[in-house]
């Protein structure tokens, strides 16, 4: 069974202090590792998606990267914003249309001024 | 970029009755829809996963003859709630999956059931 594993749990940080996020991963073959920022009340918002160990992607703040059993979300400088729960999933290699995706129970990361 | 847009965004129903969330998939075509349920503070559960045309799988746990879900076209899902019941009170998120634009999710529907 693909398990999926995030901490912390929660985080605050003051703006401008860097940090990072962990999501550790089982799966049986690894197609896919995502990761989503989602609000209150509203559904995920995709950030990125991984595929082999190694891999990093960037989008502003936010960098992640992948291992073969760990992936990190690093936030660079955070500012306010960027307060919301991190949702990070795996997809696993199924034969097949679309297969499922897996979440853990996210970071909620909170920056303060 | 991929939108997908799930109606209505909040709901209250009386007990016993039934309610049906719409999930479409505005400028693509979705080979397939997940149903997710999601608690305070908790990740995302799968219900179930549907291809249109077909049945859809439902997760071990959740009932089929509950939760109804149509998948009528490749642009549109439907999850009817039946015969609701306070605990069914929960925020339901739908996502489309296609190859081009991966796995895109809908803004959720809060239900209440009063």
């Amino acid at each position: 069974e693909d398990q999926v594993t995030q901490s912390p749990e929660a985080l605050r940080l003051q703006e401008g202090e860097s940090s990072s996020l962990n999501c550790s991963y089982t799966v049986s073959g690894l197609r896919g590792l995502f990761w989503y920022r989602q609000d209150p009340g509203k559904g995920p918002e995709f950030l990125f998606t991984l595929y082999s160990a190694g891999e990093e992607k960037e989008k502003e703040r936010l960098k992640a990267t992948l291992t073969k059993k760990e992936s990190f979300l690093h936030i660079t400088a955070p500012k306010p914003e960027d307060s919301a729960t991190y949702l990070c999933a795996v997809q696993a290699r199924e034969a097949g249309t679309a297969s499922k995706l897996t979440f853990g129970t996210g970071t909620r990361l909170q920056v303060t001024l | 970029g991929a939108v997908v847009s799930q109606h209505p965004s909040r709901v209250i129903c009386k007990s016993g009755t039934s309610v049906k969330i719409e999930c479409r998939s505005l400028d693509f075509q979705a080979t397939t829809m997940f149903w997710y349920r999601q608690f305070p503070k908790q990740s995302l559960m799968l219900m179930a996963t549907s291809n249109e045309g077909s049945k859809a799988t439902y997760e071990q746990g959740v009932e089929k003859d509950k939760f109804l879900i149509n998948h009528a076209s490749l642009t549109l899902s439907t999850l009817t709630v039946t015969s609701a019941h306070p605990e069914d009170s929960s925020f339901y998120i739908c996502s489309a999956a296609s190859g081009r634009y991966g796995y895109t999710f809908g803004s959720g529907t809060r239900l209440t059931v009063v």
